[in-house]
């Protein structure tokens, strides 16, 4: 079945990076893209972006130009965001999901990774 | 960028029926705006119930359906149970980029 397993949590100082992983399992990898979606505490869901697995074209939503970077290794089927410049604000929950087939936009979801940001 | 809105919070008594709505700044819901609905629960990652605005999920029970309504995309619960109790998310598919719905509480009372 499809598994998506995100790496662990993460304490960042303001200023830093930080690497979130999503190994992707049970599935072909390069054949659905992959979305990031962000969880500020207490909010709703905020969708990042998406990458294209097959030919590594990202798209990323207003908001998230910049500071927030989607890449692949196909090799070990897993997507990565990378966030720089990390500011408090951006202390959240940051999920990997799947997309399914025509309309079906993110059935498959990781299990989240928190991100804290804080001196 | 698209405002995507839904009902801050609802109440709905165990056996009842609600229906919880999605509505786009940009105009009238359509199907191509491939709907999506999600719940979530607390500490819990969101889980796919609707998509493609009526299609159900093969762990999705029953007694949720999902329409377009009046310009808007519609989630009804029938026969609610107390474990419905949850947010709900719609999610809007526009020009190669989506949107998610600020959430509707669910309270089962």
């Amino acid at each position: 079945q499809v598994q998506l397993v995100q790496s662990g949590s993460e304490l960042k100082k303001p200023g830093a990076s930080v690497t979130v992983s999503c190994k992707a399992a049970g599935y072909s990898f390069s054949t659905y893209t992959m979305n990031w979606v962000r969880q500020a505490p207490g909010q709703g869901p905020e969708w990042i972006g998406w990458i294209n697995t097959n030919t590594g074209n990202p798209t990323y939503a207003r908001g998230f130009t910049g500071r927030f970077v989607f890449s692949l290794d196909t090799s070990v089927s897993t997507a990565y965001l990378q966030i720089s410049s990390l500011k408090t604000e951006d202390s959240a929950v940051y999920y990997c999901a799947r997309e399914g087939r025509l309309g079906d936009l993110l059935p498959y979801w990781g299990q989240g990774t928190l991100v804290t940001v804080s001196s | 960028q698209t405002v995507v809105t839904q009902e801050p919070s609802l109440t709905v008594s165990p056996g009842g029926t609600v229906t919880l709505t999605c509505a786009s700044s940009t105009g009238a819901v359509t199907s191509g705006y491939y709907p999506n609905w999600f719940q979530q629960k607390p500490g819990q990652a969101p889980k796919a119930l609707i998509y493609s605005a009526t299609n159900r999920h093969s762990w999705t029970p029953a007694r949720f359906s999902g329409s377009l309504l009046g310009g808007k995309a519609a989630l009804t619960l029938s026969g609610v149970q107390p474990e419905d109790e949850a947010e709900y998310y719609c999610l809007l598919y526009h020009g190669g980029t989506s949107v998610f719905g600020g959430g509707t509480k669910l309270t089962v009372l």
